[in-house]
Order: structure tokens, then sequence, then C-alpha cells
């Protein structure tokens, strides 16, 4: 089975451009997860949704970041305006009923 | 602020030895998993404990929930340089599906 896909891989921007991450979840999975993880910070979680509806965004870091579940194989996490701080590995997980999480291999973002 | 701590941060070990690592909080959880992560990786799930005082054995891994589920280990016996890698720790809080993640801790097994 395919696991939980990310892309792209890797991103590299310049401040102020619009970044779009994307995020297919493992099929049957109920619950996605955003992670962001820099070395200072470790692995944050950012957001998450249950049957596409969003539970929690405390961890969404301001409102130039925004994230949505339009159905339940697709998420996307979109930063506007993108910023140097910004730079991380941003991680999507899939799980059923929240428990076991399924990582993705990771967007890796660099804004210069 | 919810805090998971793990210790230690790193740990290099000779193949063979034994090791512990611990993951800490002031938290309760309502479960606990231990991830590996390897450079250029996502984090992969290696267990979840859900009951106070619970202890699951994966081969030569065992991890136990401490009773107040606020804490928990990690042993690992007779360490392989395959055991290498980043170990995580991440709890769900009460109530919720909101994941706080230890902060880490770097495994180096020499052969």
């Amino acid at each position: 089975d395919a696991g939980v896909i990310q892309s792209p891989r890797h991103e590299v921007t310049e401040m102020g451009q619009e970044v779009t991450l994307r995020c297919k979840p493992i099929s049957g999975h109920d619950y996605l997860f955003w992670y962001r993880q820099t070395m200072m910070r470790g692995l944050e979680l950012l957001i998450y949704f249950n049957n596409n509806v969003p539970i929690d965004d405390s961890g969404m870091p301001e409102d130039r970041f925004s994230a949505k579940m339009p159905n339940a194989s697709f998420s996307t996490l979109k930063i506007q305006p993108s910023e140097p701080r910004d730079s991380a590995v941003y991680f999507c997980a899939s799980s059923i009923q929240g428990y076991e999480q399924y990582f993705g291999p990771g967007t890796r973002l660099t804004v210069t | 602020t919810q805090l998971l701590e793990q210790s230690p941060q790193f740990l290099s070990i000779q193949e063979g030895e034994n090791l512990t690592v611990y993951c800490n909080s002031s938290s309760v959880f309502s479960s606990l998993q231990w991830y590996r992560q390897e450079p250029g990786e996502g984090p992969v799930l290696l267990v979840t404990v859900v009951t106070g005082g619970e202890v699951k054995k994966l081969k030569r891994l065992t991890f136990q929930f401490g009773d107040a589920r606020k804490d928990s280990s990690l042993h690992i016996t007779a360490a392989q340089p395959g055991d290498t890698g980043l170990y995580l720790c991440a709890g769900a809080l009460r109530g919720t599906y909101k994941y706080i993640f230890g902060t880490g801790t770097r495994l180096k097994v020499l052969a």
C-alpha cells in the first residue's frame, strides 16, 4: 500500500512568495496532521483534521499559515507571504482514529 | 506550555551495550508513542502505549508507560548499528489527539 505522499520534496523560494505544500494521506485514514520540524524547536504540531474538519489549529504560528482539507484524499498547507524563519521540514501524517500516525517523507522548505 | 523532556539528548555506545531513554512530562497523556527517525525521512512509529504501567516489548526494545501516564522509557538490549537514529516520544493530551513531541534522543551505535 502507498504511504503518505507529500509534494514537493524540496522547495526553495524567496521571501514574500506564496508556498503551497501538498499531502495525500493513506486511504481510509480519518485523521490528518501537519507538523513542522526544526533543529531549534523539534517537531511541532501545526494543525490536525478529523474527517476533513480542522479540529485544532492552535499550533499554526500566525495568520500567514493556512491549511485546508477539501476531501479525504488531499490537504494543503499554505504560507503567504513566506519568511526566512519559515524554513523547516514540514511533515504530514495520517492515522485511523488518531492513534498510530504514519508520516510522509516531508517537504524541506528553504526561504531565502 | 506542555513539554516532553527526553534524556539523554545524545548517546553514543558500542554494539552490544544496553541503554535506556527517558521521556518525562508534568502533563498526563491519554496515550504515548515512540518513533525512530532517520536522516531525510519521516518518523516511523515503533509502539503505542495507552494504559498506565503498561509494558510492551518489540524484539530487543522494551517500552514502559508510567503509572501516572506522565512519563515513559525505552530500553534497548544489545544495541546494534541498525538501531542508530533519532528517537522521539510523543504524547496525546488527554481528551484530544493533539500530540506533543519530545525533544529527541540521538543514538549512535558503533560497530
